[in-house]
C-alpha cells in the first residue's frame, strides 16, 4: 500500500469554524490530490498539487484552499465550515499519468 | 455537464456469475480509462486501466473493454465473488501536459455479490 495518511479521521465541526485537513505521503510523490465523495455525486476533485507550492483548483474549489510547502504534506482548510461541506474528504497521490493512490478518509460533519 | 457518466447506480448479481458495469464518456480527447473499486470507509483502490490505443485489457478475472466510436467502456468480472461487493468508480484522464494529471470520476456503481 502507498503510504498515505489523513488527519483527522474523523471530525466534527460547528459552522463558520475553521478546518483543516492533513495529508502526508512517504512516497515522495510529485502530484497531490483533495477529493469529496457525496453520495449520488461520485468522487469530485477540489484541488490539487503538481510540485511544493504548485497548486490549482479543481471542480468544486470554492470555499476550500489548500497550500503545500513540502513535498510530503498538503494541506486542506476550509477557511469558514459550512453545512454543505459536511463529506467524506480523500487525499490521493500520483507520480505518473492516471494511475492515483487514495488515502483511508476523513470524516468531516459541520453541525 | 458530467464528462463520465455510470448510469446505473446500483448491480445485483449472483456468485459465480458475470457482472457486467458500464461507463460511458463524452469527452473525445480522454485518452486513458481507469476503473477504482471502493469498499465501505476505506480509500479508493486501483483495478484496471486500460489505453484508447487498445480495446481490452484483462488482468485476472476482471477485463475492461473499449469501445471508442461509441464512448463506452465496460468491465467485466468473472466470475464475481462476494468479496467483489463494493462501490467501482470509472475514471478518464486527458492527454497530460505540463502539470494536468487529473482524472475525472463518474459517480460510481454499487455492485453487490449474492451468495
Amino acid at each position: 500500500d502507498a503510504g498515505i495518511t489523513q488527519s483527522p479521521r474523523h471530525k466534527v465541526t460547528e459552522t463558520g469554524t475553521p478546518v483543516t485537513l492533513r495529508c502526508h505521503q512517504t512516497e515522495n510523490h510529485r502530484y497531490m490530490y483533495w477529493y469529496r465523495q457525496d453520495p449520488g455525486h461520485g468522487l469530485r476533485l477540489i484541488h490539487y498539487s503538481y510540485g511544493v507550492k504548485d497548486t490549482d483548483k479543481g471542480e468544486v474549489s470554492d470555499g476550500y484552499s489548500v497550500s503545500r510547502s513540502k513535498t510530503e504534506d498538503f494541506l486542506l482548510t476550509l477557511e469558514s465550515a459550512t453545512s454543505s461541506q459536511t463529506s467524506v474528504y480523500f487525499c490521493a497521490i500520483s507520480e505518473y499519468r492516471g494511475m492515483q493512490y487514495f488515502g483511508p478518509g476523513t470524516r468531516l460533519t459541520v453541525l | 455537464d458530467q464528462q463520465v457518466k455510470q448510469n446505473s447506480p446500483s448491480l445485483s448479481v449472483q456468485e459465480g456469475r458475470i457482472s457486467i458495469l458500464n461507463c460511458d464518456y463524452t469527452n473525445s480527447m480522454f485518452d486513458y480509462f481507469l476503473w477504482y473499486k471502493k469498499y465501505p470507509a476505506e480509500g479508493p483502490t486501483f483495478l484496471i486501466s486500460i489505453s484508447s490505443i487498445k480495446d481490452k485489457n484483462e488482468d485476472g478475472r476482471f477485463t475492461v473493454f473499449l469501445n471508442k466510436s461509441a464512448k463506452h467502456l465496460s468491465l467485466h468480472i468473472v466470475p464475481s465473488q462476494p468479496g467483489d461487493s463494493a462501490v467501482y468508480f470509472c475514471a478518464a484522464s486527458t492527454p497530460s501536459g505540463g502539470s494536468n494529471y487529473k482524472l475525472t470520476f463518474g459517480k460510481g456503481t454499487l455492485l453487490t455479490v449474492n451468495p
